[in-house]
């Protein structure tokens, strides 16, 4: 089974709907991100969390919220949708085991905003 | 600035025939630099960690070095199964998670 998981993997959606990413991951990490990806942009950090009572924004947290439920989940939600919001969407997490944030990835969601 | 720069954008090779990425960084002081692959429509899957100047790590057919500007991802007789793209990310010494900066990647291609 994959160590970090994402739901939904694709998900076309509409101008102004809330929309839900979720995380859930089995690496027993308390270390937790969000990013997107778009083409020529790279990957960019949306929220991350430390742990379950700590959340921060990233480098591009406009248009979106997050929840940490428990160690093992991270949702990210988008309370409503807008077409550049159209993107690939990471979950990550990491610990500090070697000195160095080494981050593992989920599958990503391929999220659409028409 | 903390930078990161791949080279180049896209490499095509044959089959067998070996050859290296760059990943020139500039940071003040390094903590860890990152290397990771990337299919198409998937996730980044993490290759190798490096630490300081001089340490090598390799795994297959893949081998990644860091020298205090850059590290290279040397491939030795690819296969057409190597074909993704390959990101490098470094973390500075006194930055936290938030702070790793990730290159736009190198788009390998492998011709059978």
């Amino acid at each position: 089974d994959a160590d970090v998981t994402q739901t939904p993997r694709n998900r076309i959606t509409k101008t102004g709907k809330r929309i839900m990413l979720e995380c859930s991951q089995t690496k027993g990490h308390d270390r937790m991100y969000w990013y997107r990806q778009d083409p020529g942009l790279g990957l960019r950090l949306i929220y991350y969390s430390f742990d379950v009572k700590d959340i921060n924004k990233g480098e591009i947290s406009d248009g979106y919220s997050v929840s940490r439920q428990a160690q093992a989940k991270f949702s990210l939600s988008l309370e409503s949708a807008i077409p550049n919001q159209t993107a690939l969407y990471f979950c990550a997490t990491s610990d500090l085991a070697g000195e160095a944030d080494t981050q593992y990835f989920g599958p990503g969601t391929r999220l659409t905003v028409l | 600035e903390d930078q990161v720069t791949q080279s180049p954008e896209a490499l095509r090779l044959q089959e067998g025939e070996s050859s290296s990425l760059n990943c020139s960084y500039t940071v003040s002081g390094l903590r860890g630099l990152f290397w990771y692959r990337q299919d198409p429509g998937k996730g980044p899957e993490f290759l190798f960690t490096l630490y300081s100047a001089g340490e090598e790590k390799e795994k297959e057919r893949l081998k990644a070095t860091l020298t205090k500007k850059e590290s290279f991802l040397h491939i030795t007789a690819p296969k057409p199964e190597d074909s993704a793209t390959y990101l490098c990310a470094v973390q500075a010494r006194y930055s936290s998670a938030s702070k790793i900066i990730f290159g736009s990647g190198t788009r390998l291609s492998i011709r059978p």
